[in-house]
C-alpha cells in the first residue's frame, strides 16, 4: 500500500483557499487517491476521488501532476465550518485505504 | 437513504470488564468495516466484512477483540476483557464494492468508549 505524506496542521482565515498536499511517491498504477474529512465526534466523510489530471466537485477540486507522485486538495474560500482533519488516502480496487494522521485544518475569523 | 447506524454512543467501563458495540450498515451494502481511532491519530482498520465473511483481520488484537456479521447486514464488535489503552471512538463504515475506491466508505458516528 502506498504510503501518504501530509502536514500535521495548517492554519487559515475565513474567505481564504485553502491547499493541502499530500505526498505518494510509491503510488500505483492502478491507485486511486481519495481525500476525506472529518469533524470532532464525527465519522470520515468523502470528499473528493481522482487518478490523474484535475478532478472538481461542489465542495473541493483535487489537482494531480502527470507523474501522480503527489496530489493538492483545494478548498476555496474556505469558512470556518471547514476546520476539520483531512486525510489523503491511496488505494486501489484490491487493497482498502489506510488512514494516516491527517492534516487539521483550523479557519481563523 | 438511512446512513449507518452505530450504538451505544458513548461507553465508560472499567478495565479487564467485557462491552459490544453495534453496527447497523447502509442497506444493500455488502462490505462493513470496523476501525478504531484514538484521539489525534487517524483510523485504524480492525476489521473487513464481505457479506458475513471475513476479507481482512490482519490488525485485530484476536486475543481480546473478536467481530460477527452472522447474515451479512448487521454487526458486533467485542471486547473483553478491556484495557486501558482500548479507549478510543470504535467506527463502523460500510461500502457498495468490496473496496471503498470507486464507491467511498460511508461512517457511522462512531462509539466512543473510555476504559477507566
Amino acid at each position: 500500500l502506498a504510503k501518504t505524506t501530509q502536514p500535521i496542521s495548517m492554519d487559515s482565515y475565513e474567505g481564504q483557499e485553502v491547499n493541502i498536499t499530500c505526498s505518494h511517491n510509491n503510488i500505483a498504477t492502478n491507485d486511486y487517491i481519495t481525500w476525506y474529512q472529518q469533524f470532532p465526534s464525527q465519522g470520515p466523510r468523502f470528499i473528493i476521488q481522482g487518478y490523474k489530471t484535475k478532478v472538481t466537485n461542489e465542495v473541493a477540486s483535487l489537482f494531480i501532476p502527470a507523474d501522480r507522485k503527489s496530489s493538492t486538495l483545494s478548498l476555496p474560500r474556505v469558512s470556518l465550518s471547514d476546520t476539520a482533519v483531512y486525510y489523503c488516502l491511496v488505494a486501489n480496487n484490491n487493497n482498502d485505504m489506510r488512514f494516516g494522521a491527517g492534516t487539521r485544518l483550523t479557519v481563523k475569523p | 437513504e438511512a446512513g449507518v447506524a452505530q450504538s451505544p454512543r458513548y461507553k465508560i467501563i472499567e478495565k479487564r470488564q467485557s462491552v459490544a458495540f453495534w453496527c447497523n450498515p447502509i442497506s444493500g451494502h455488502a462490505t462493513l468495516y470496523w476501525y478504531q481511532q484514538i484521539l489525534g491519530q487517524g483510523p485504524k482498520l480492525l476489521i473487513q466484512f464481505q457479506n458475513n465473511g471475513v476479507v481482512d483481520d490482519s490488525q485485530l488484537p484476536k486475543d481480546r477483540f473478536s467481530a460477527e456479521r452472522l447474515k451479512g447486514v448487521d454487526s458486533t464488535l467485542k471486547i473483553q476483557p478491556a484495557k486501558l489503552e482500548d479507549s478510543a471512538v470504535y467506527l463502523c463504515a460500510s461500502s457498495l464494492a468490496q473496496t471503498g475506491v470507486n464507491y467511498g466508505y460511508t461512517f457511522g458516528s462512531g462509539t466512543r468508549l473510555t476504559v477507566v
